[in-house]
C-alpha cells in the first residue's frame, strides 16, 4: 500500500510568517511521530501522537510549534512566527501501534525560512 | 544532549569491501537499537534492528553487533555495493516503538 506522504515537499517562507505542514500516515497506523532533521544531522524527535492525543510533546522546541491530529489520521504541524533557525526537513513517521512496531518515515517537507 | 554518538562522519569503501559504522550510547534504559538508511531526498528507511538480549543479528549482507557492557553497537555491511551509498543512522529508544534518538549519521560512498 501507499507509504507515509507529506505535503508540501518544499516550503519557502519569510521570517515571521505562519506555516502548516501536513502528514498522511499509512492507513490504519495509530501512532504518528514528527521529527526535525537539520542539515548534516540525524532526525530529532518533536512530538508523538497515539490516536488523536499528543502522548509526548517533549521535543517541541518552544510554544511557536504546535501539532494536531483531530481524527486520529492526518496530522498537521504548525509553526508560528517562523525564524531562520526553523529551516530544516520536517519528517513524519507512523507505526501500526506504539510499543511494538517499526516507524515508517515519509519523504519530509523541506522548510526554508528567508 | 547527544545521547547517541556515531562515527565515522563519512566513509569510503571499495566495492566488495566491508563497511563498518559504530555507535555509542549513554542511556542504559535504551532497549531497542535500529539502523536506518537514507537516500537523498527520501525519508529514513529501517534497515535492521536489535534488542539488547542478543549480541549479534544478521540479515543478508547487514549485521549488527551489540556490546551491552560497553554500551556500543555497530553496523557491518559485507560485500559493499555502489547501491549501498547512502547516509546511515543509528538510533535508540526506550521501548520498541517509542521516540527514537538518532546519531548524527555516516555518509557512505562505495566506489566501483
Amino acid at each position: 500500500g501507499a507509504g507515509v506522504s507529506q505535503t508540501p515537499s518544499n516550503k519557502v517562507t519569510e521570517k515571521g510568517k505562519y506555516v502548516e505542514l501536513r502528514c498522511d500516515p499509512i492507513s490504519g497506523h495509530t501512532a504518528l511521530y514528527w521529527y526535525r532533521q537539520s542539515l548534516g544531522q540525524g532526525p530529532e524527535f518533536l512530538i508523538y501522537f497515539q490516536g488523536t492525543g499528543a502522548a509526548d510533546d517533549s521535543g517541541l522546541p518552544n510554544d511557536r510549534f504546535f501539532a494536531v491530529r483531530p481524527e486520529g489520521s492526518v496530522s498537521t504541524l504548525k509553526i508560528q512566527r517562523t525564524e531562520r533557525g526553523d529551516s530544516a526537513v520536517y519528517l513524519c513517521a507512523s507505526s501500526l501501534r506504539k510499543g511494538g512496531d517499526t516507524q515508517y518515515f515519509g519523504p519530509g517537507t523541506r522548510l526554508t525560512v528567508l | 544532549q547527544q545521547q547517541v554518538k556515531q562515527s565515522p562522519q563519512s566513509l569510503i569503501v571499495q566495492k566488495g569491501g566491508i563497511s563498518i559504522i559504530n555507535c555509542a550510547y549513554e542511556n542504559t534504559a535504551f532497549d531497542y537499537f535500529p539502523w536506518y538508511q537514507q537516500f537523498p531526498g527520501k525519508g529514513p528507511a529501517l534497515l535492521i534492528a536489535i534488542r539488547p538480549d542478543v549480541s549479534e543479528k544478521k540479515e543478508g549482507r547487514f549485521t549488527i553487533s551489540f556490546n551491552k557492557s560497553a554500551k556500543q553497537f555497530s553496523l557491518h555491511i559485507m560485500d559493499s555495493q555502489p547501491g549501498d551509498s547512502a547516509t546511515y543512522f543509528c538510533a535508540a529508544s526506550v521501548e520498541y516503538g517509542n521516540k527514537l534518538v538518532f546519531g548524527a549519521g555516516t555518509i557512505l560512498r562505495v566506489k566501483s
